[in-house]
């Protein structure tokens, strides 16, 4: 079964530091991939995905993932983050085999100080 | 358009109740998935519906069952209740996962 795993439980950063948070997933097959943020008191908004072609995707606010097939990961950059980008990230992983079941890491919080 | 809604927002229930929580999909959305986060994770597949059929299922027994009706909004129903079941139970609609899900706020379940 497709599993996903994110590295970090919670990263405290400064505003304007950099940000990665790392994503790998278990499944052999092909996949499709997606970073979800939930900002606090509300809904989980998808930010980016990544099907297929170009395996570096962009998303809104200046988020970008890279897909690193060999890695099996798909890690999530914002070059220079904001107190705005304070929130929990969520890894999604659909096997593309199966449509129906999208599954999600245990998430990043992410906490930004100004 | 309008996004998913979900209600009620919060509930309060004991140990071997049932309980119902409903999903309004976004418009134009033919296809519903119900998740439950626990606290500190993510979120966890229960199952999905597809033009009112089951389209695949999670790792939740049977006393985790749903409907879908043709407006496309859809019900999670829930047996026997255990203290283990406290979570946000979160719906998802989504017209093609091409686009991703749309999020619904979720119901806030407590069993005590």
């Amino acid at each position: 079964a497709q599993s996903v795993s994110q590295h970090n439980h919670h990263v405290i950063l400064s505003e304007a530091a950099s940000l990665e948070l790392g994503c790998n997933y278990s499944y052999g097959g092909t996949v499709n991939l997606f970073w979800y943020v939930q900002y606090p008191g509300q809904h989980l908004q998808l930010l980016l995905k990544y099907f297929s072609g170009d395996p570096l995707v962009k998303g809104i606010k200046g988020f970008e993932a890279e897909f690193i097939k060999s890695k099996f990961s798909f890690n999530l950059r914002k070059p220079s983050v904001q107190w705005s980008d304070t929130a929990e990230y969520f890894c999604a992983v659909n096997a593309n085999s199966n449509n129906n079941d999208m599954r999600f890491g245990a998430g990043t919080r992410l906490t930004v100080k100004p | 358009e309008t996004g998913v809604t979900q209600s009620p927002t919060h509930l309060i229930k004991t140990r071997g109740q049932q309980v119902t929580l409903r999903c309004s999909s976004q418009s134009g959305h033919n296809t519903v998935s119900w998740y439950q986060q626990a606290l500190g994770q993510g979120p966890q597949f229960i199952f999905q519906y597809y033009r009112e059929e089951e389209n695949g299922r999670g790792n939740f027994p049977p006393r985790f069952s749903g409907l879908q009706f043709p407006n496309y909004s859809s019900e999670l129903n829930v047996n026997a209740l255990e203290l283990d079941d406290s979570a946000l139970y979160l719906c998802a609609s989504s017209s093609s996962l091409v686009y991703g899900y749309t999020f619904g706020s979720g119901t806030r379940l407590t069993i005590v």
